[in-house]
């Protein structure tokens, strides 16, 4: 059973561009989260999603940052325009209906450097 | 959601065991105490979660007092490889069927060396 994928693993742009990073979820997961780290810092939450519905944003930015979970396919984490303080480490988790509480799959990570 | 205290790092040696405490005094009645543990560059791993007294799993033990005021994970014998960052959360399901945003302070960082 393949683990939390992401991709791009490393993504570079420059200030004004748009940044699209993609998650897929453990087989038979329903829940995605998406996190984000700054250099020497714990994780900070970020959008809370299920199949085509956002479930909690409150940790998420609210210009330029959007996020989806469609019904195919892969969760998008968008953020637009960005800029240089957006430059960290965006982690995607998965967990499923059942099991332990707290319990999340991490995948590992894109990595974004904003120029 | 509680806040949690942790020592910014710790250090031992290779065979060592090491415990981390964790203080969350304001931790609510539905609250789970759940360890992650974290490598440069990867995503964080879920180590033990647990709500009372005493959890052991092929890793870790958690030691909860009846306070429930704080906890220690215990890692028994550690080598090189568990150099890593250890976080203490604490909560409990948001939205019943599952799902719950996880809160991470700045963690362990613990230095194991030979």
């Amino acid at each position: 059973n393949a683990g939390v994928m992401q991709n791009p693993r490393h993504l570079v742009r420059r200030r004004g561009q748009e940044a699209r990073l993609r998650c897929s979820p453990m087989k038979g997961h329903s829940h995605v989260y998406w996190y984000r780290q700054l250099p020497e810092e714990g994780l900070k939450f970020m959008v809370y999603l299920q199949k085509e519905n956002i479930i909690d944003e409150s940790g998420m930015p609210k210009e330029r940052f959007s996020a989806e979970f469609p019904k195919e396919g892969p969760s998008i984490l968008r953020i637009q325009q960005v800029v240089r303080g957006d430059s960290a480490a965006y982690f995607c988790a998965s967990s499923p209906n059942q099991g332990a509480a707290n319990e999340q799959f991490f995948g590992p990570g894109t990595r974004l450097t904003v120029l | 959601l509680a806040k949690t205290t942790q020592p910014i790092s710790m250090d031992s040696y290779e065979g060592q065991e090491v415990n981390i405490t964790c203080s969350h005094n304001n931790i609510a009645t539905n609250d789970y105490i759940t360890w992650y543990q974290q490598f440069p560059s990867q995503g964080p791993r879920f180590i033990i979660q647990g709500y009372k007294t005493k959890v052991t799993n092929e890793v870790a033990s958690l030691f909860i007092p009846a306070d429930r005021k704080s906890s220690t994970l215990s890692l028994p014998r550690v080598s090189l490889s568990d150099t890593a960052v250890y976080y203490c959360l604490v909560g409990g399901y948001i939205l019943t069927g599952g799902g719950n945003k996880l809160t991470f302070g700045t963690g362990t960082q613990l230095k194991v060396e030979l």
